[in-house]
């Protein structure tokens, strides 16, 4: 089975901090993907890396694939409070049909 | 405008009843999908249907059956609502079965089964 482990799962920093979430596997997948989550909404894709040791930047987001394509990381320069909300990573299973399977989140707070 | 819609956007049941959620894009996708999130917002796959063909089916209690009567509509009735079924119901679709097909998640359906 096929599992990914997200941390911190609770995050609740001041507005200007830095931070990074992390999506780890003992599995290699053929993309990660991360998602963001409002409350009373469904997942809003941020981004797709795929090849190992990829780092993609949006903003003031940094999404980097580790090299062995089983984990990847998402770092947050100088947060926000409209950067709070529920970060999903998901990994697409290699030959699944675009079969995603998903960490279970990080909730991030971010103060004014 | 709205790409992935679903109704209703709330369910409250008895146990024991058998309920249906529906879901619509007007995207043009081949593909969707139903996910259940639970209470510790882990989102997990249920079913995808691409062309009105079922392609993934987890392993989900024989209770829940999917419908596709066109590739617009993804339906998900469940017979014998047990406690254990209240979560957040999501549908999505993608333009295909491609990884790099981005999925787009509609709003969400709350079942809270009593």
């Amino acid at each position: 089975t096929q599992l990914l482990e997200q941390s911190p799962q609770f995050l609740s920093i001041q507005e200007g901090e830095n931070l990074t979430v992390y999506c780890n596997s003992s599995s290699v997948f053929s993309s990660l993907q991360w998602y963001r989550q409002e409350p009373g909404e469904g997942p809003v894709l941020l981004v797709t890396v795929v090849t190992g040791g990829e780092v993609k930047k949006l903003k003031r987001l940094t999404f980097q694939f580790g090299d062995a394509r089983k984990d990847s990381s998402l770092h947050i320069t100088a947060a926000q409070p409209g950067d709070t909300g529920l970060y999903l990573c998901a990994g697409a299973v290699s030959g699944g049909y675009n079969k995603l399977i998903f960490g279970a989140g990080t909730r991030l707070a971010v103060h004014p | 405008d709205t790409a992935v819609s679903q109704t209703p956007k709330y369910l409250v049941t008895q146990m024991g009843n058998d309920k249906s959620i529906k879901c619509e894009q007007n995207l043009g996708h081949d593909t969707m999908y139903w996910y259940k999130q639970d209470s510790k917002k882990f989102l997990k796959i249920m079913f995808s249907y691409n062309n009105k063909e079922l392609i993934i089916n987890e392993t989900v209690p024989n209770r829940f059956s999917p419908k596709s009567p066109d590739k617009a509509h993804l339906n998900l009735h469940i017979n014998s609502l047990e406690l254990g079924d209240s979560a957040v119901y999501f549908c999505a679709s993608s333009l295909g079965l491609e990884v790099r097909d981005e999925q787009f998640f509609g709003p969400g359906t709350r079942l809270t089964v009593l």
